[in-house]
């Protein structure tokens, strides 16, 4: 069955970066995009981003160009996502998903997400 | 920063039938299909429906989906505990070639 694992939690201070690992499994990984998602505290799902695994190609909301890095390594079937310049707002749970388009594009299988904690 | 808007919360009695909206706009609902999704707090969300009205399998067929222009609207006949969640709706936006979420709409089972 597909399935998205995601790395553990991470607690970074101001400014730093930090890089999440997205491992999916139970399809091929480079026939469908992977976007990553994001819930602040007390607040609701924000899309962040999509990669193209197969050519590498991205987009990005535009609150997060600039900040954020999309790469894959399909040896070992992993996406990553790194965000630098990290801020107290950044705090989160990130989620990678699965892409797949029919009629139109939408995600269907998630990550378990991953915590990430800017504080001082 | 949501581009789609709902309602934030909605409630009923067990046994009961629910609704909430999704209102967006021509680039995104307009041109595409709308997907719903429920979240458990501490979980990962899970499609509920897809392509405005298709229930993946698994999903009960209390579930239900509707859209008409630029909005859309998620339905849940006879409403059980177990449904007491945050419900988001999402669509492609051709303009931002990115998909966007709802604000989101707690259902709370009184």
């Amino acid at each position: 069955q597909v399935q998205l694992v995601q790395s553990g939690a991470e607690v970074k201070k101001p400014g730093a970066s930090v890089r999440v690992s997205c491992k999916p499994s139970g399809y091929n990984f480079i026939g469908f995009y992977l976007h990553w998602v994001r819930q602040a505290p007390g607040q609701g799902l924000e899309w962040m981003s999509w990669i193209n695994p197969h050519s590498g190609v991205t987009n990005f909301a535009r609150k997060f160009q600039g900040r954020v890095t999309m790469t894959t390594d399909t040896s070992i079937s992993t996406a990553y996502m790194e965000l630098t310049s990290l801020r107290s707002d950044d705090t989160a749970v990130y989620f990678c998903a699965r892409g797949v388009c029919s009629t139109s594009c939408y995600v269907d299988y998630w990550g378990q997400g991953t915590l990430v904690t800017v504080s001082s | 920063q949501s581009v789609l808007t709902q309602p934030p919360s909605a409630s009923g009695t067990p046994g009961q039938r629910v609704t909430t909206s999704c209102s967006g706009s021509s680039s995104n609902i307009g041109s595409n299909t709308v997907n719903w999704y429920q979240h458990l707090p501490g979980t990962a969300p899970t499609l509920l429906i897809y392509d405005n009205n298709q229930r993946p399998s698994g999903v009960p067929d209390r579930f239900s989906g509707s859209k008409s222009g630029t909005s859309a609207s998620l339905a849940i006949s006879g409403l059980q505990s177990e449904d007491e969640a945050d419900y988001y709706c999402a669509a492609w936006d051709d303009t931002l070639n990115g998909y966007v979420f709802g604000t989101g709409t707690k259902v709370t089972v009184l």
